[in-house]
């Protein structure tokens, strides 16, 4: 079955750019949508269709997805960026998630 | 502005099922997919499944096929989701979730917004 990988944890400082991976065969091949999730609230859609920026996501987010690697990069790293991240993409009809990343600003 | 209002906690014994509901407002509810993901404690996201409210087809993932149901009362725009036989892995916070207008394929599906979770505890 298709599996998604992502580190457990990715440490930046205030400003700098944090870089959040995420694995699969072939997964350039397929459209990969990222989600943050804060303590105790829902998760929010961040990028959507590799790359694009929904309304109201801060210019700072960006994404790409080429060869077998997806990547959400956030540039200028606030600490009000600290949350849990999750790729998503589907595969066979059904939707699958990355085990997520703990984003930490410090 | 878009959004989806989960019903409130419950607490089951295993073997029991659960009906859990969510209600769109913002936005015409026959015109986008409703999905339901779940998040065990301290654990990941995993996709359910996905309802289209205009006619009520659904695709469930295969692995609660046999004991999920996921239908639509079009009175009361109104999406629910029912797990039977369940167990204490069961036990997370359940979330729907906006997808894409039908017909969009599968891949072009994302969740945006997500509703505020219900939290299911399965204990004796």
């Amino acid at each position: 079955s298709y599996e998604l990988t992502q580190p457990p944890s990715v440490s930046v400082s205030p400003g700098q750019t944090a870089s959040i991976t995420c694995s699969g065969d072939n997964l350039g091949n397929k459209y990969v949508y990222w989600y943050q999730q804060k303590p105790g609230q829902s998760p929010v859609l961040v990028i959507y269709l590799d790359s694009k920026r929904p309304s109201g996501i801060p210019e700072r987010f960006s994404g790409s997805n080429s060869g077998n690697t997806a990547t959400l990069t956030i540039s200028g790293t606030q600490a009000i960026d600290e949350a849990d991240y999750y790729c998503q993409t589907w595969d066979s009809s059904t939707a699958l998630f990355g085990g997520g990343t703990k984003l930490t600003v410090l | 502005q878009v959004q989806l209002l989960q019903s409130g906690a419950e607490v089951r014994k295993p073997g029991a099922s659960v009906k859990l509901s969510c209600k769109p407002s913002g936005y015409t509810f026959s015109n986008f997919y409703i999905h339901w993901v779940r998040q065990a404690p301290g654990q990941g996201l995993e996709w359910m499944g996905i309802i289209n409210p205009s006619g009520g087809s659904t695709s469930y993932a295969q692995k609660f096929r046999g004991r999920l149901t996921m239908t639509t009362d079009t009175s009361t725009t109104t999406v629910y989701m029912e797990l039977s036989s369940l167990t204490s892995e069961d036990m997370a916070v359940y979330y729907c979730a906006r997808g894409q207008p039908p017909p969009a394929g599968f891949s072009n599906n994302y969740f945006d917004p997500w509703g505020q979770g219900t939290l299911v505890t399965v204990s004796s």
